[in-house]
């Protein structure tokens, strides 16, 4: 069963708008950590935000926040004023008893394009 | 410390070679993980280890692939007789003891092409 689900395979920005990336996701396992990544053109997985399924607020960091609905399983990503560097694949994922020993499973990811 | 070294970068091989990739994680990091991403999808994990020790596989590693982490630091991922389905980016990452809040460090990747 897929438990990350990104059901956008494309998304356009303007330049300084802000944009959603959506995640789903499927678990029965009450301890659960979430995760954004960033790939570039040039192929190495940048890690971008963590959102914990006992933390209480939404997590952010600088531009990149993270929009946690925990009844509704999604986990959004939030890009606010987007950049042209922005532009990339961006896979939303999940690890299973956050004890921090089980692999992350991904998404199949979104492509952002940046338009000037 | 420079992250998460993979080589080579590029490997085109043909058909029933084997092939062998070189991961060398942050030096601090006692988790290794390597993952294959094929076109339009997300990184799929194949195995991991902590230290020396390979605690999981996946489905996907079949009997052709193999890994190893000696002496829990750099890892080698080799396939043998490969096919053309076999064709991918393999990732390596790595993570420390610092909690679940970390993420991986990826590397940047190997391409093999099986022609």
């Amino acid at each position: 069963a897929q438990k990350i689900t990104q059901t956008q395979p494309g998304m356009f920005v303007q330049e300084k708008e802000a944009v959603t990336l959506d995640c789903t996701y499927d678990t029965s396992d009450p301890s659960y950590g979430l995760f954004w990544y960033k790939q570039p053109s040039s192929g190495e997985m940048i890690f971008l935000i963590y959102q914990g399924s006992y933390d209480q607020q939404n997590a952010t960091e600088g531009r990149y926040s993270l929009n946690f609905q925990k009844a509704r399983k999604s986990a959004n990503l939030v890009i606010s004023a987007s950049q042209l560097g922005d532009s990339a694949m961006y896979f939303c994922a999940m690890r299973e008893r956050n004890s921090g020993n089980t692999p992350l499973v991904f998404g199949k990811g979104t492509r952002l394009s940046v338009i000037a | 410390d420079t992250g998460v070294s993979q080589n080579p970068r590029h490997k085109i091989t043909k058909r029933g070679q084997n092939v062998t990739f070189r991961c060398d994680p942050i030096s601090e990091h006692n988790r290794l993980y390597w993952y294959r991403q094929t076109l339009g999808q997300g990184p799929e994990f194949l195995t991991y280890f902590q230290n020396e020790a390979q605690l999981e596989k996946s489905r996907l590693l079949s009997d052709r692939f193999s890994a190893e982490r000696p002496k829990g630091s750099f890892s080698t991922l080799e396939i043998q007789r490969t096919e053309q389905g076999d064709s991918a980016m393999y990732l390596c990452a790595s993570s420390g003891t610092q909690g679940p809040r970390t993420g991986y460090t990826f590397g940047s990747g190997t391409r093999l092409t099986v022609v």
